[in-house]
């Protein structure tokens, strides 16, 4: 089955600078992946997404690249904001039968003012 | 506005007691899923309905059910929970098949279990 690998586990970063999350996946039949932040006590919450025909995506301070031959793929946050601390988490999904995401462990993100 | 609701947010049962969480959706979504996370973990999926259709995963424990008596409702039903049956259950929607540039699960914000 896939596998997500995602690392750091926890970056911190000084309020105005970039974050950057990066993952791994091992199958090339996963094609939609997608970005979500958990803040504390809450549902994951998605912030941005990608699909495997397209190989970077931007949202405003969010932007996330996809590297189908390497089979990784990165979140990137500019601008740092103290309300981005949070649990980010990537997904691998195939998008087929019932779209179940493998999920990456984590990565602890705290934006020191 | 549409979303995915979950209750209570807070459960207390005893060891052993069974308990039933619940999911309610207002988005006409077709499939729903339930996860379950602890603490410093990804989501971990127990089993989904897609449709009508009860999928069970693998390494799910038989102490959890569920029902989904219609589109909008869900159901988790764990018969005798065990302290390590604490943790943050999420509920979860999509639609399938996906639009051409989206297969988004939408979470709800989760029942915290406690089982004392």
């Amino acid at each position: 089955g896939e596998n997500v690998e995602q690392h750091p586990s926890t970056l911190s970063v000084q309020e105005g600078d970039s974050a950057v999350i990066k993952c791994t996946y091992s199958d090339s039949a996963s094609n939609y992946f997608p970005w979500y932040k958990q803040e504390l006590g809450k549902g994951p919450q998605l912030i941005i997404d990608i699909r495997s025909n397209v190989g970077e995506k931007k949202d405003q301070r969010i932007a996330v690249t996809l590297n189908k031959t390497a089979k990784h793929f990165s979140l990137h946050i500019t601008e740092t904001q103290p309300e981005d601390s949070a649990v980010y988490f990537c997904a691998a999904s195939m998008g087929n039968n019932f779209n179940k995401f493998y999920f990456g462990s984590g990565t602890k993100l705290n934006v020191k003012p | 506005d549409a979303m995915v609701i979950q209750n209570p947010r807070y459960q207390v049962t005893q060891f052993g007691k069974p308990v039933t969480l619940s999911c309610s959706q207002t988005l006409n979504h077709n499939v729903m899923y339930w996860y379950q996370q602890k603490s410093s973990q990804a989501p971990k999926l127990l089993f989904h309905y897609y449709d009508k259709d009860f999928n069970n995963e693998a390494d799910t424990p038989d102490n959890f059910q569920s029902r989904r008596p219609n589109t909008s409702f869900c159901f988790l039903d764990i018969r005798s929970p065990g302290l390590g049956d604490a943790a943050m259950y999420l509920c979860a929607t999509s639609s399938l098949p996906g639009l051409a540039y989206s297969y988004e699960q939408y979470f709800g914000p989760g029942t915290r279990l406690t089982v004392t």
